[in-house]
C-alpha cells in the first residue's frame, strides 16, 4: 500500500501567517489523486482539496494545494483562528485508499 | 443537502461482531456516480479506510481488514452497513461513513461518526 508521511507533526503560527503542510507518498499516487481534509476537534473530516489542487465547494481561496507524483503541499494563507485543526492528506490513486497521520495546526 | 448518519451499539465485547448502519438522506444511495464507504479513527489517532460498496453490492476492502469485514447495502432503505467480526480492543474507534466518487475516490460527504468501544 502507499504510505503517506505528513510533516511537520505540529505547526504553531499566528493569525495572518502562512502555513505550509507537506505530504510525501512512498510511491507515485498517479494523476494527482490526492486530497486534503480538515478535522476540527469532535467533528468529521471536511474535504478541502481534491485532485491535488482543486478546492472543494465552499472552501475559501486561502486554501490551496499543489504537487504531483510523490510530493504534495497544502498552503493556508492569512491564517485565521478558525483554521485550528488537524489536516490529513489522502491518496486515492491506488487501493487501498490511505491517509497520512495528520498535521496539527495551532493558532497562537 | 446530503446527510449521512451512523447508528449502532457503542459497546461491543471482545471476540464479538461490531455492526453499524449508515442512513443516507437528501440523496439516493442508488446513484451510479458514487461509492459508499466506512472509515475509522482510533481515539487520538489518524484515519483508516475500511472498505466501500457500490449500490449494486460490489465491494472492495482494505486488505488489512478484509478477512473480518463485510459491507452490505439496502437500497430500499437508503442504507449501508458494516460488520466487523472477532473484534479486539484495537478495533475501538470512531467509525465514520462517507461518500466517494465512483472513479475518483476521495470522500466528499461524511457522517459525524460513532464511537465504538470494545470492552468486556
Amino acid at each position: 500500500e502507499i504510505v503517506l508521511t505528513q510533516s511537520p507533526g505540529t505547526l504553531s503560527l499566528s493569525p495572518g501567517e502562512r502555513a505550509t503542510l507537506s505530504c510525501r507518498a512512498s510511491q507515485s499516487v498517479g494523476s494527482s489523486y490526492l486530497a486534503w481534509y480538515q478535522q476540527k476537534s469532535g467533528q468529521a473530516p471536511r474535504l478541502l482539496i481534491y485532485g491535488a489542487s482543486s478546492r472543494a465547494t465552499g472552501i475559501p481561496d486561502r486554501f490551496s494545494g499543489s504537487g504531483s507524483g510523490t510530493d504534495f503541499t497544502l498552503t493556508i494563507r492569512r491564517l485565521e483562528p478558525e483554521d485550528s485543526a488537524v489536516y490529513y492528506c489522502q491518496q486515492y490513486g491506488r487501493s487501498p485508499e490511505t491517509f497520512g497521520q495528520g498535521t496539527k495546526v495551532e493558532i497562537k | 443537502q446530503l446527510q449521512l448518519q451512523e447508528s449502532g451499539p457503542g459497546l461491543v465485547k471482545p471476540s464479538e461482531t461490531l455492526s453499524l448502519t449508515c442512513s443516507v438522506s437528501g440523496g439516493s444511495i442508488s446513484s451510479s456516480s458514487y461509492y459508499w464507504g466506512w472509515i475509522r479513527q482510533p481515539p487520538g489517532k489518524g484515519l483508516e479506510w475500511i472498505g466501500s460498496i457500490y449500490y449494486t453490492g460490489s465491494t472492495y476492502y482494505n486488505p488489512s481488514l478484509k478477512s473480518r469485514v463485510t459491507i452490505s447495502v439496502d437500497t430500499s432503505k437508503n442504507q449501508f452497513s458494516l460488520k466487523l467480526t472477532s473484534v479486539t480492543a484495537a478495533d475501538t474507534a470512531v467509525y465514520h461513513c462517507a461518500r466517494s466518487g465512483y472513479y475518483v475516490r476521495y470522500f466528499d460527504y461524511w457522517g459525524q461518526g460513532t464511537l465504538v468501544t470494545v470492552s468486556s
